[in-house]
């Protein structure tokens, strides 16, 4: 199994450029989340989906949309880069019902915007 | 969710034991705590977690106060590889709906691990 897989891995854009990140996971867990990391913090959430269909702002919402297209897939949305939002992006997924519980990550989409 | 409270920083000698606190004082009675790690800006890793019971799996041992306040992440024989920052966050487990699936990390605990 593949886990939580992300791309692109890394991107610059410009300030004012759109652009997606994409996630997807093949463990059949019902929630994903995105979070972002700036140097030397820690991990903020900015959207979650608890499950297909629904999603949720988390911390550090303005900026991003969010689509969960699927069971699957759990994509994140910059409609106007700007230079702030430069940071690694981390997707995330968890399942419901189980006695653990824990998030499983993706490996990072390291994001520039100049 | 109950805040968490760590350390910023830490350091080990390697082979010896690191002790990593945690201070949840504000813990509901449904609630588990859950340890990370991430190593070097890699996507964070689960260690372990726990409910009220001490627990000790393959990579650390997990002990929480009887009153559930605190705990302290134990890595018996620390290497250079366990230097990471560590993140303590403590959630409901199980089915969630809506808000209870929101998930906050703090800034952890930076450990280094030197020889």
């Amino acid at each position: 199994n593949a886990g939580v897989t992300q791309t692109p891995k890394f991107q610059v854009l410009k300030t004012g450029q759109s652009m997606t990140l994409q996630c997807a996971q093949d463990m059949n867990h019902n929630s994903m989340y995105w979070y972002r990391q700036d140097p030397g913090m820690g991990l903020r959430l900015i959207y979650y989906s608890a499950s297909e269909g629904t999603t949720d702002k988390g911390e550090v919402p303005n900026g991003y949309n969010v689509s969960r297209l699927n069971k699957r897939e759990f994509s994140l949305r910059l409609e106007s880069a700007a230079p702030s939002q430069t940071s690694v992006y981390f997707c995330a997924s968890r399942t419901q019902g189980a006695s653990t519980g824990e998030l499983f990550f993706g490996e990072g989409s390291r994001l520039t915007v100049l | 969710d109950a805040k968490t409270t760590q350390p910023p920083s830490m350091d080990c000698a390697e082979g010896r034991a690191a002790n990593l606190p945690c201070n949840h004082s504000t813990i509901s009675g449904n609630e588990y705590v859950y340890w990370y790690r991430q190593i070097h800006s890699q996507g964070p890793q689960y260690i372990i977690h726990g409910l009220k019971n001490n627990e000790t799996n393959e990579m650390a041992s997990l002990i929480i106060t009887e009153d559930r306040k605190s705990s302290t992440l134990i890595l018996p024989h620390a290497t250079l590889r366990d230097t990471a920052v560590y993140y303590c966050i403590v959630r409901v487990a199980g089915v969630l709906t809506g808000g209870g699936n929101k998930l906050t990390f703090g800034t952890g605990t930076q450990l280094k691990v030197e020889l």
